[in-house]
């Protein structure tokens, strides 16, 4: 069964717009939930992460917002840029030395 | 920052043939790396969890002798698709464990490696 439910599939927005990408998860045993911006043909790399004790946490434009009563976690991004088209991935994980378990992604275009 | 290192960036062979890709940690020591799996527009799906000194634990699905990982240092594990078939042709990512914050890993992954098997 999918672990974490992803949301849009893809995303344009106009340049200086606000970005949200929105995920859900089963399993409250997870307690570390990460974005991860992927260009093509390159690695994932960490955007933001947030652990489920806070309920938003914004680093620059990007911000993460949690609610663990609803098992969703959402990524916004602030004044997108065309530099922020990207793939983005939420993920889940547990603690200690344990795998990401990723959503399917959100391909997001921002025009000019 | 934490920096995997991962090579060749780009592959292709014959059917047949085996492949072995290298993934480094080269700043910090990773007793856990984690191999994925990437089709085109897809999403990353774990393969298997490799530790260092001890066999790699695969996930439901993967074949353990077609997909050999081996874990020998705290800076390296090297993924080898044996006799690769065009099937096998994707996009294989590693990514380290950087060790916990705050109780969860920060995993750092490397750029990727494609491969095309002809």
């Amino acid at each position: 069964q999918q672990q974490v439910k992803q949301s849009p599939q893809s995303l344009i927005v106009q340049k200086g717009g606000i970005s949200i990408i929105n995920c859900a998860y089963e399993n409250t045993a997870f307690d570390y939930f990460p974005w991860y911006q992927q260009f093509p043909g390159k690695g994932p790399a960490l955007l933001i992460a947030i652990r489920p004790d806070v309920s938003e946490k914004k680093e620059g434009r990007f911000t993460i917002s949690f609610n663990k009563s609803a098992k969703q976690f959402s990524l916004h991004i602030m004044d997108s840029q065309p530099g922020d088209s990207a793939t983005y991935f939420c993920a889940v994980s547990y603690s200690g030395n344990t795998p990401l378990v990723f959503g399917k992604g959100t391909r997001l275009s921002v025009i000019a | 920052g934490a920096v995997v290192s991962q090579h060749p960036s780009r592959v292709i062979c014959k059917s047949g043939t085996s492949v072995k890709i290298e993934c480094r940690s080269l700043d910090f020591q990773a007793t856990t790396m984690f191999w994925y799996r990437q089709f085109p527009k897809q999403s990353l799906m774990l393969m298997a969890t490799s530790n260092e000194g001890s066999k790699a634990t695969y996930e439901q699905g993967v074949e353990k002798d077609k997909f050999l990982i081996n874990h020998a240092s705290l800076t390296l594990s090297t993924l080898t698709v044996t006799s690769a078939h065009p099937e096998d042709s994707s996009f294989y990512i590693c990514s380290a464990a950087q060790g916990a914050i705050s109780g969860a890993n920060v995993l750092t992954f490397g750029a990727g490696s494609r491969l095309t098997v002809l």
